[in-house]
């Protein structure tokens, strides 16, 4: 099975910020890489698809890349409602798996 | 408006039996794959299954495989889990996922889940 890992497992920042955080395969994957958003009580929500591409209706200020089997997503500046978890999810087997999720904490 | 809506679940004793079903609107059931995502009170998403458009393919977690199993009625826009055996381990909020695919219809192997139904509440207890 493909594992994906996490980093941080948790962070502190604040309004403005930029934040970067990072999700590891276990393997190769290609570009078949997803993130979402999640608030308590509230439904996921896809934010970048294929390692990069923006879904529709997400802000600009969220971004995504890969190295190899590192991949990272990007929040160039915080918001108030940007503080959420946020999990990567591997597409490349049928053995959808995700990520344990990077929680992003008001400093 | 796309929507996704979950029903079903509710309070079960391990070794009971339960169905989860969801009604899907605001977009052409048949033309995509359909999957279960569960996430347990203070834990992460975790994927469950997946059902291909005709339903000719499911794929399944471990933890759930020989278990679970998934459905659909496309003549009633309708996806089911069938919950066999539960365990304490399989509390969770499952939430109805369509799947999305790049280059359009989704029939089997979907790229990313973009539609998320609000999840309906599953404990397993006795």
């Amino acid at each position: 099975d493909i594992q994906l890992t996490q980093s941080p497992s948790s962070l502190s920042a604040s309004v403005g910020d930029r934040v970067t955080f990072t999700c590891r395969a276990s393997q190769n994957i290609d570009n078949s890489l997803n993130w979402y958003q999640k608030k308590p009580g509230r439904a996921p929500k896809l934010l970048i698809y294929g390692a990069s591409t923006l879904q529709g209706g997400v802000p600009s200020r969220f971004s995504g890349g890969r190295s190899g089997t590192d991949f990272t997503l990007t929040i160039t500046s915080l918001q108030p409602e940007d503080f959420a978890t946020y999990y990567c999810q591997q597409s490349f087997s049928t053995l959808f798996t995700f990520g344990p999720g990077t929680k992003v904490e008001v400093k | 408006e796309v929507q996704l809506l979950e029903s079903g679940g509710g309070l079960l004793q391990p070794g009971g039996s339960l169905r989860l079903s969801c009604v899907a609107s605001g977009f052409t059931f048949s033309n995509y794959a359909m999957s279960w995502v569960r996430q347990a009170p203070g834990k992460g998403l975790e994927w469950v299954s997946t059902i291909a458009n005709t339903g000719a393919y499911r794929y399944y977690a471990d933890s759930v495989r020989g278990r679970f199993t998934i459905s659909r009625d496309n003549s009633k826009n309708t996806l089911y889990l069938q919950m066999n055996s539960p365990r304490a381990d399989d509390t969770a909020v499952y939430y109805c996922v369509k799947g999305y695919c790049i280059n359009g219809v989704c029939y089997s192997h979907p790229d990313a889940f973009d539609i998320w139904g609000q999840g309906t509440m599953v404990t397993v207890s006795s």
